[in-house]
């Protein structure tokens, strides 16, 4: 079982909608929690990230974790075509390495 | 602002060549991780450097070696390919020193990557 979980199906949303998406973890040591942003054939794009439970907001983003539940979320709000990329959860441990979820690949239908 | 730059961004090679990744951090960053991503799944780490020692190991095969220079860059060097070391290598850096705070060591920064075929 990846440590990670993250629910690879792909979504497809109307332009202006809010799209959600979630990741569980399993692993308590888990200290930082982030969402990086991929675009075909290129390096993730750090998006937001945050350590501790409750809501972060930047923007049209908001990343949610609950670490009681273990479970982590990126609402993005408004969406725009230029969203549609796939969205990565990551979270730090040991000596900061990173431990991904599969991604989840986002379209916004204009 | 300057990103991690990373080449060759493309390298075809036949199996059982030796390739070499170069990784160059963002300025005053001195600690870089590489991780591989094979089509279709999540990067995974493979080795991370500070300060030009190894400061941690996942699940990187002994066919390949990687190392830190003074410079900070770090070159990621694979021997024997395999068809199945055909994958997206990425490269991060990070703030690592010590007394830096805990949220610049935590935030790391992905190069565009190399995209590594071996036929």
């Amino acid at each position: 079982q990846k440590e990670v979980e993250q629910d690879p199906g792909p979504l497809s949303v109307p332009e202006g909608a809010i799209v959600s998406l979630n990741c569980t973890y399993s692993n308590s040591a888990f200290q930082y929690f982030m969402w990086y942003r991929q675009y075909s054939r290129k390096g993730p794009e750090l998006l937001m990230y945050t350590y501790s439970s409750g809501n972060k907001e930047d923007g049209r983003f908001t990343a949610q974790v609950d670490k009681s539940s273990k479970y982590i979320s990126l609402f993005i709000r408004d969406s725009q075509p230029s969203d549609s990329a796939t969205y990565l959860c990551a979270m730090t441990y040991g000596n900061n390495r990173l431990a991904f979820g599969k991604g989840n690949q986002v379209v916004v239908i204009p | 602002a300057a990103g991690v730059i990373q080449s060759p961004r493309h390298l075809i090679k036949e199996k059982r060549e030796t390739a070499t990744l170069k990784c160059y951090p963002i300025p005053r960053h001195d600690t870089v991780y590489w991780y591989q991503q094979g089509p279709g799944q999540d990067p995974q780490f493979l080795i991370s450097f500070y300060e030009k020692m190894q400061s941690d190991k996942g699940s990187i095969p002994d066919r390949f070696s990687a190392q830190q220079f003074s410079d900070y860059h770090s070159e990621l060097n694979m021997s024997s390919l395999e068809l199945g070391d055909s994958a997206l290598y990425f490269c991060a850096s990070s703030k690592g020193l010590a007394g830096a705070p805990t949220e610049a060591k935590n935030i790391q920064y992905f190069g565009a990557g190399t995209r590594l075929s071996v036929l």
